[in-house]
């Protein structure tokens, strides 16, 4: 299967700093990724859809100006959680679909804001 | 009504025996249909695939779609210890603004006992 590398794996951050997590796919291109979060014991909810060269589409109820997303090249996306608060404390997955069928995953970012 | 249902369990089955995963779906124009195994503190790993009625068997594993129903299942035969985890079912939702949006169900916890 296709590979999507998530970086970092886990981080710990201070309330109102912003993090920065990247999503990238290292055997082939896309134009699309997906951001995902998902609360303890809770299923994934898809947060935006990163468009390469284009804004990114957000689901409804999440903060475009919370959670920046960059799709700068057909390799990288990221995500970018501003002045970030307790509760945005989440599992965050990013994942591609290399042939517009399956998706495949990232290893996921812990952010724990204190 | 969620657009993809899953009973969340657990489900408890002992060591050897069949698991039996189900998932139904509200939109009957979906296309496309996927399981996935999530391990605790893991992002998903893609175990099967269905697109057509019918059933699609892959080693210990058995997909089966009925799109009349709108229900599709997964079978785990022999099952292992090391096949406890929370199974996320997930269909491809229609084309919206060109992207193909990944639809998770909230997952089964299956616990397999020896």
């Amino acid at each position: 299967g296709a590979v999507v590398s998530q970086h970092p794996s886990w981080v710990i951050c201070k309330s109102g700093t912003s993090v920065k997590i990247e999503c990238r796919s290292l055997d082939f291109q896309a134009t699309t990724m997906f951001w995902y979060r998902q609360f303890p014991k809770q299923s994934l909810m898809l947060m935006a859809t990163s468009n390469e060269g284009s804004k990114a589409t957000y689901e409804q109820g999440v903060e475009k100006d919370k959670f920046l997303i960059n799709h700068a090249s057909l390799t990288l996306s990221t995500l970018t959680v501003t002045s970030a608060h307790p509760e945005d404390s989440s599992f965050y997955i990013c994942s591609a679909m290399p042939f517009l069928t399956e998706a495949f995953f990232g290893q996921g970012t812990r952010l724990t804001v204190v | 009504q969620k657009e993809v249902e899953q009973n969340s369990g657990p489900l408890s089955v002992p060591e050897g025996a069949i698991a039996s995963l189900n998932c139904t779906y509200s939109d009957r124009g979906s296309q496309s249909f996927f399981w996935y195994r999530q391990y605790s503190g893991k992002s998903p790993e893609l175990i099967m695939s269905i697109y057509s009625n019918g059933d699609k068997e892959d080693g210990r594993f058995t997909a089966q779609l009925n799109k009349a129903s709108q229900y599709v299942s997964l079978l785990i035969r022999d099952s292992q210890p090391s096949d406890s985890a929370t199974y996320l079912c997930a269909v491809k939702g229609p084309l919206s603004g060109g992207y193909n949006k990944l639809i998770f169900g909230a997952g089964t916890r299956l616990a397999v006992h020896p």
